[in-house]
């Protein structure tokens, strides 16, 4: 397995405004995931971070929202912009582990936008 | 796109129980995965499926991938109080470019002690 530490792990933000998730991995991974699940939901998928390029985006999330950045293989963040009341969410950085098929998450980073 | 569908949605048992929950889609996957969440917590994985028919077990739990590949069932046996949580499923895709992991709505499960 993987240790997958967030920060923050929960913030209040004002309508507006844009909030950083950072995701730190102890070990070099090549596959990051991010996810959001709204209140009392199951996990969504935003976006695959790739190392050196671009991020992939699944329909319904796009880049000037969703800004993600994968300097290396430790390392990601998911920037919220422009955030809105709809926003307030728990936001999840996942990777896979050195076995295909095992996914494992962080602890979550819970939002609420006033 | 693909989507997975979990029931039952919730469910109260008795303490010492038996619990099934399953998973079922209109695609294919190549693995499956079975997670519980906690409040305020991430998403732990609890068994990890590869092989179309693969029965596995971890402790009290007891999961399969589905002949068809389009389904999976989660079993916990003799329930205990520390089983309540959300249990999901997962499956993971790669076809068309893409390589992803897709969950299930979730199961909510209570135990009545």
């Amino acid at each position: 397995s993987a240790v997958i530490s967030q920060k923050p792990s929960r913030d209040i933000c004002q309508r507006g405004t844009s909030l950083t998730i950072q995701c730190q991995v102890d070990s070099q991974v090549t596959m990051m995931f991010w996810y959001r699940q709204q209140p009392g939901q199951s996990l969504t998928l935003i976006a695959t971070a790739n190392q050196g390029s671009e991020a992939t985006y699944e329909s319904g999330f796009v880049i000037d929202k969703f800004p993600i950045s994968r300097p290396n293989l430790t390392f990601s963040t998911l920037t919220v912009s422009n955030m809105s009341p709809e926003d307030s969410s728990i936001y999840l950085c996942s990777v896979e582990a050195q076995q295909a098929g095992e996914l494992f998450f962080g602890e979550g980073s819970r939002l609420t936008v006033l | 796109g693909q989507q997975l569908n979990q029931s039952p949605q919730s469910m109260f048992i008795q303490e010492g129980e038996d619990v099934s929950m399953n998973c079922t889609s209109s695609s294919i996957f190549n693995t499956w995965l079975w997670y519980k969440q906690d409040p305020g917590e991430g998403p732990v994985l609890l068994i990890a499926l590869y092989k179309a028919g693969e029965l596995t077990s971890n402790g009290r739990l007891t999961a399969q991938f589905g002949i068809t590949r389009k389904d999976s069932f989660l079993n916990i046996s003799a329930s205990i109080p520390s089983d309540v949580g959300i249990y999901f499923c997962a499956g993971q895709f790669w076809g068309s470019g893409t390589y992803k992991y897709i969950f299930g709505t979730g199961t909510r499960l209570k135990v009545l002690a």
